[in-house]
């Protein structure tokens, strides 16, 4: 089965400094993909970064960057010169194996909640 | 521009009474799925469907029905309430692809069994 596991409920930054929010999977398919997903307080669920279990380079989406260390199964965002409205949950997320239904499920971590203090 | 639609945003419901949550998208999606969002849970999967006519069960489906009689629209159905159902619900939809493509999400209903 697979797993996403997030260690920080809850993380403070002050604006303009960088954070990294932790996440580390556990699954036994080589081929998997990791997502990001910011849920400010108005609730809806956006789409940061994503990074292929294949892929040789670290994501990045301008100020997010994913660090991948695959021998450590770790997925962590780095949030570089946080701003105000960075504040919000963040959720880790995992995809297995290749195309193919079954294989499409998302699973959740359960999420951390960042602060970002003027 | 609609991508996923849900109705409705907000519901009460009194123990034991049924309903229907609405997901819509206008993407051409195969994949679509509905999770439930409780707090300190993450988001958990419910149910899922690969294409009209298909669903499956994902890690908590007990207490809800789907179908998908059109690429459209995926509803989900609670045929009698719990407080333990109180929850936000999320209808989510994707291409099939490979493991990179990324689910688009509805805003959500909020759903409180009394």
């Amino acid at each position: 089965a697979q797993k996403i596991t997030q260690t920080q409920p809850g993380m403070f930054v002050q604006e303009k400094e960088a954070v990294t929010l932790d996440c580390t999977y556990d699954t036994s398919d080589p081929s998997y993909g990791l997502f990001w997903y910011k849920q400010p307080s108005s609730g809806e669920m956006i789409f940061l970064i994503y990074q292929g279990s294949y892929d040789q380079q670290n994501a990045t989406e301008g100020r997010y960057s994913l660090n991948f260390q695959k021998a450590r199964k770790s997925a962590n965002l780095v949030i570089s010169a946080s701003q105000l409205g960075d504040s919000a949950m963040y959720f880790c997320a995992m995809r297995v194996g290749g195309s193919g239904g079954s294989n499409y499920k998302l699973t959740f971590g359960k999420g951390t909640l960042l602060t970002v203090n003027p | 521009n609609a991508g996923v639609t849900q109705t409705p945003k907000f519901q009460v419901l009194k123990t034991g009474q049924s309903m229907t949550l609405q997901c819509a998208q206008d993407m051409n999606h195969e994949y679509m799925s509905w999770y439930r969002q409780d707090p300190g849970m993450g988001l958990r999967l419910i149910h899922y469907s690969v294409g009209a006519g298909i669903t499956d069960q994902g890690e908590v489906p007990n207490g809800y029905n789907v179908s998908r009689s059109t690429t459209e629209d995926f509803p989900l159905r609670l045929l009698s309430a719990a407080p333990s159902q109180t929850s936000v619900y999320f209808c989510a939809s994707s291409y099939f692809g490979t493991t990179n493509e990324k689910l688009f999400f509805g805003s959500g209903t909020q759903l409180s069994v009394l």
